[in-house]
C-alpha cells in the first residue's frame, strides 16, 4: 500500500499571514495534484505537477513538486478567508493507475 | 459542457436496511468513473472504480457494491448497511482511455448517515 502523508492536519491563521502545506511520499510519483474542497462540496482541482522541481504558480499560491518527485508543497500568501478549506493531494505512483489521496490539511483563516 | 449530478444529498437509513446512491455525468463519453468515501471531512478512500460498461474494479472489501449499468452511470449499493458505512460518499469522472494526468470531477456528494 502507497501511503502519502500531508502536513499539517489543521492550520489557523489570520488573513494576511503566509504559510506551507507539505505533502511527502517514501514512494516515487509520476505525477500529484492538489485538490481544495469546500464544506459539503466535492473537492476541485487546483492543479498538476509531473516534472521533478517544478514550479506553479496560481494567484498567491505556488506548488512546487520535489526534485525527486517524492514530495510536493502548496505555498499560500497573504492568505484570504476565501482560502478556508481542505486541501488535498494526491499522487499517482510509479506503476499505479489510480490516484491515492492525503489525509488533508483543514486551512482556517480567520478576518 | 461535462457535468456530474449525485444523489440524494442526504440519506439516513437504519441498520441493516439496503442502499443505492446514483451517479450520472452528462457531457463526455466513456469516461472512468469513481466512488470515493471521505470521512469526517478528511482523506478520500478509493472503493470502486470503472472503466467501462459493466466493468467494476473494487479496491477495499466491504460491504458495499457498484454497478456500471449504462455509460455514464454509475451506482453504489449494499443489500445490508452497517453503522460504520456511515460516510460522505462522492463520485468522480475524469477522460477515459490514456487520460494520464487528467484531472478527477468530484459530484457534491451524498452524506449517509447510518443509524
Amino acid at each position: 500500500t502507497q501511503l502519502l502523508e500531508q502536513s499539517p492536519q489543521f492550520l489557523s491563521i489570520q488573513e494576511g499571514e503566509n504559510l506551507t502545506v507539505y505533502c511527502n511520499s517514501s514512494s516515487v510519483f509520476s505525477s500529484l495534484q492538489w485538490y481544495r474542497q469546500e464544506p459539503g462540496e466535492g473537492p476541485v482541482l487546483l492543479v498538476t505537477v509531473v516534472t521533478g522541481g517544478e514550479v506553479k504558480k496560481l494567484k498567491r499560491l505556488t506548488f512546487q513538486f520535489g526534485d525527486a518527485r517524492k514530495d510536493s508543497s502548496l505555498h499560500i500568501t497573504a492568505a484570504q478567508p476565501g482560502d478556508t478549506g481542505l486541501y488535498l493531494c494526491a499522487g499517482r505512483f510509479s506503476g499505479y493507475s489510480t490516484l491515492t489521496f492525503g489525509k488533508g490539511t483543514m486551512l482556517l483563516v480567520s478576518p | 459542457s461535462q457535468t456530474i449530478h449525485q444523489w440524494p444529498a442526504t440519506l439516513v437509513q437504519p441498520v441493516g436496511s439496503p442502499l443505492s446512491l446514483e451517479c450520472t455525468v452528462e457531457g463526455t463519453s466513456n469516461p472512468n468513473l469513481y466512488w470515493y468515501r471521505q470521512a469526517a471531512g478528511r482523506g478520500l478512500q478509493l472503493l470502486f472504480y470503472s472503466v467501462g460498461i459493466g466493468q467494476i474494479s473494487s479496491e477495499v472489501p466491504q460491504n458495499l457494491s457498484a454497478s456500471r449499468p449504462q455509460d455514464r452511470q454509475f451506482i453504489l449499493s449494499s443489500k445490508k448497511l452497517l453503522l460504520s458505512d456511515s460516510g460522505f460518499y462522492l463520485c468522480a469522472w475524469r477522460i477515459g482511455g490514456r487520460a494520464g494526468n487528467s484531472p478527477l470531477h468530484f459530484g457534491n456528494g451524498t452524506r449517509l448517515t447510518v443509524t
